[in-house]
């Protein structure tokens, strides 16, 4: 089956300082990831969508300038969120779609939680 | 784009009665649903996927019923036990982009 680790689960980062997340397809090929955030009590952003040897395409109210992605093989790709605020806490789940996959089906990771003091 | 809507907010039944969670679309070119559980503290958990040649589909506890019509989606819990506790999110694609609902805070009361 398809799975899609996220590393790290949880991490606590002081305001001001950035956190970088992972996102590993396993048994699959991703052709494309996704990430999204979900704020607080809230549903799920999409911050930005990765295809291999495309650009990157970020949402409306998210850049690459505080969500740098890097998506260098069809297996891996990590986010960071650089200078940490209040309202960048949340969880933050990466989507993996697979290669020659049917249905648009994104295979979601366990997130990574960024708490922010 | 896309914007979906999903009612209720919140929901709160007993054990043993149904929960219903609607969400409805804007955009008639969709044509994958979805429906995640997302328990506390905990990412999301995929409950079932539909394709819009599908209009009922039945999972372990639940129905999920879609009216292109209408542009509705609905997922109907039979029975629910208070391990059904959760949020649960509906998203909506036609393409590259899942769409997902607000949420709806189910809570089973024993």
């Amino acid at each position: 089956g398809a799975l899609v680790y996220q590393y790290p689960r949880r991490t606590i980062c002081k305001s001001g300082t950035s956190m970088r997340m992972e996102c590993q397809a396993v048994g699959f090929q991703a052709t494309s990831v996704a990430w999204y955030r979900q704020s607080p009590q809230k549903t799920f952003e999409l911050i930005a969508l990765s295809t291999v040897n495309s650009a990157i395409k970020y949402e409306q109210n998210f850049t690459q300038e505080k969500f740098p992605i890097s998506h260098p093989n069809l297996s891996f790709s990590s986010m960071t969120v650089l200078n940490a605020y209040l309202e960048d806490r949340g969880l933050y789940l990466c989507g993996a779609r697979r290669a020659g996959g049917a249905g648009n089906t994104l295979y979601f990771g366990e997130g990574s939680r960024l708490i922010v003091v | 784009g896309e914007q979906v809507e999903q009612r209720p907010p919140h929901l709160s039944v007993r054990e043993g009665d149904s929960a219903v969670i609607t969400c409805t679309y804007t955009d008639p070119n969709s044509y994958y649903f979805f429906w995640y559980k997302q328990e506390p503290g905990a990412s999301l958990q995929l409950l079932m996927k539909v394709f819009s040649s599908t209009e009922i589909n039945e999972g372990q506890g639940f129905t999920v019923l879609l009216n292109k019509k209408d542009k509705r989606l609905s997922l109907n819990l039979t029975a629910a036990h208070p391990g059904d506790s959760a949020a649960y999110f509906c998203a909506v694609t036609g393409n590259y982009k899942y769409v997902f609902g607000a949420g709806t805070r189910l809570k089973v009361i024993a």
